[in-house]
């Protein structure tokens, strides 16, 4: 099985902080990678997909990167309902493996 | 608007089974996937079980052979999941989600928890 790893696990940032977060896969997925956000007793949601294109209707301050098996997320300057917790996901391969899960905290 | 609504939520006992309901509307349910999502408590999001519904096809993650089930039901376009065997770790939100081979999994079910207790 693909396996996925984040980091960090969590990170304390300000509101209008570039927040950066990173996975990275255990072997190639060319660019089958989705991120998704979510919020306490709430269903993930889609906000990337295909590494770097842009769900509808999620805002351009989110953005991704990355192919292979180096993946970043990028919230370009960080707003109050962006706290939450981040997760990636590889669609390569038919399980859909996650990652470990990235919270981002108010500092 | 494509939606997945779930069975409610349950409580059992260890060794006991529980099956999850997932009911598909606003699309064709069997040109789509459905895959299915566990997440304990406090924890991450980990992948069980897929299915073609036209084909009946299933994978299944190796952690939960031979303790998941999916079946399906196309003429009330339903999907099921049955976990067998449940031991109190298997406590957690159970999601299902509409997809594809090669597509991200969206839209997701509200989540049906499963509590596991004696």
């Amino acid at each position: 099985d693909i396996q996925m790893t984040q980091s960090p696990s969590t990170l304390s940032a300000s509101i209008g902080d570039r927040v950066t977060i990173t996975c990275r896969a255990s072997q190639t997925i060319s660019s089958w990678l989705a991120w998704y956000q979510q919020k306490p007793g709430k269903a993930p949601k889609l906000l990337i997909y295909k590494a770097s294109s842009l769900e509808s209707g999620v805002p351009s301050r989110f953005s991704g990167s990355g192919s292979g098996t180096e993946f970043t997320l990028t919230i370009s300057s960080l707003q109050p309902d962006d706290f939450a917790t981040y997760y990636c996901q590889q669609y390569y391969s038919y399980s859909g493996t996650f990652g470990q899960g990235t919270k981002v905290e108010i500092k | 608007q494509v939606q997945l609504v779930q069975s409610g939520a349950e409580v059992k006992k260890p060794g006991a089974s529980v099956k999850v309901s997932c009911k598909a509307s606003g699309y064709t349910f069997t040109s789509y996937d459905i895959n299915w999502v566990r997440q304990a408590t406090g924890q991450g999001l980990e992948w069980m079980a897929w299915m073609n519904p036209n084909s009946g096809d299933t994978g299944y993650a190796q952690k939960f052979r031979g303790r998941v089930t999916m079946t399906r039901n196309t003429s009330i376009s339903t999907a099921y999941m049955e976990l067998s065997s449940l031991r109190s770790d298997d406590t957690a939100v159970y999601y299902c989600i509409k997809g594809l081979p090669r597509s991200p999994f969206d839209p997701w079910g509200q989540g049906t928890l499963v509590t596991v207790s004696t």
